[in-house]
């Protein structure tokens, strides 16, 4: 198994562009949750999917942030406008439940915003 | 509100030097306790689930144990290749991962 993909693995953009970050979740992983990481806040939790339903979004800064997930096996984080605030490593992971519970991380994509 | 909180934030260990690191949590009715390992430029890397107080696991040089209000990672005559960050988060049951912010283990030879 490839594990959970993102991509990209660094974005560099201007503020006020739109940025789109994308995940391929390991097959079989019912829950996918996008976590964004910065030194200030750590891990924060965004957003998450169960069945490719949104379940709880308020960890979603505002409305410049939105993700989806049109089916089991991808999603996007998409950020538009974008503002240097949004600087940041931002994670999908994945879960596999029953039994031992487990998330994987994918490689995370560094986003800066100049 | 719910919080896991890890101490210390940076430990800095000569190889083969024991220790612990700790993480305390406020999470009402935890269903588990996880610890990760963080790399530079990587995202977290499983390494261990605790369900009751009482619970040991060990994986090579590393042990977690988890009493009702803490979790520690022992780490036994560490290598410095066990330097990297260490992370460890709370679930109330469900997918609702509240993560600590880390202590950074710096292993020197």
């Amino acid at each position: 198994d490839a594990g959970v993909i993102q991509s990209p693995r660094h974005e560099v953009t201007e503020m006020g562009q739109e940025v789109t970050l994308r995940c391929k979740p390991i097959s079989g992983h019912n829950s996918l949750f996008w976590y964004r990481q910065t030194m200030m806040r750590g891990l924060e939790l965004l957003i998450y999917f169960n069945n490719n339903v949104p379940i709880d979004d308020s960890g979603m800064p505002e409305d410049r942030f939105s993700a989806k997930m049109p089916n089991a096996s991808f999603s996007t984080l998409k950020i538009q406008p974008s503002e240097p605030r949004d600087s940041a490593v931002y994670f999908c992971a994945t879960l596999r439940t029953g039994g031992n519970e487990k998330l994987f991380f994918g490689s995370g994509t560094q986003l800066s915003v100049l | 509100e719910d919080q896991v909180t890890q101490s210390p934030e940076a430990l800095r260990l000569q190889e083969g030097e024991s220790s612990s690191l700790n993480c305390s949590y406020t999470v009402s009715g935890l269903r588990g306790l996880f610890w990760y390992r963080q790399d530079p430029g990587k995202g977290p890397e499983f390494l261990f689930t605790l369900y009751s107080a009482g619970e040991e696991k060990e994986k090579e040089r590393l042990k977690a144990t988890l009493t009702k209000k803490e979790s520690f990672l022992h780490i036994t005559a560490p290598k410095p290749e066990d330097s990297a960050t260490y992370l460890c988060a709370g679930t109330l049951g469900g997918q609702n991962f509240v993560f600590g912010p880390g202590t950074r283990l710096s292993v020197l030879p």
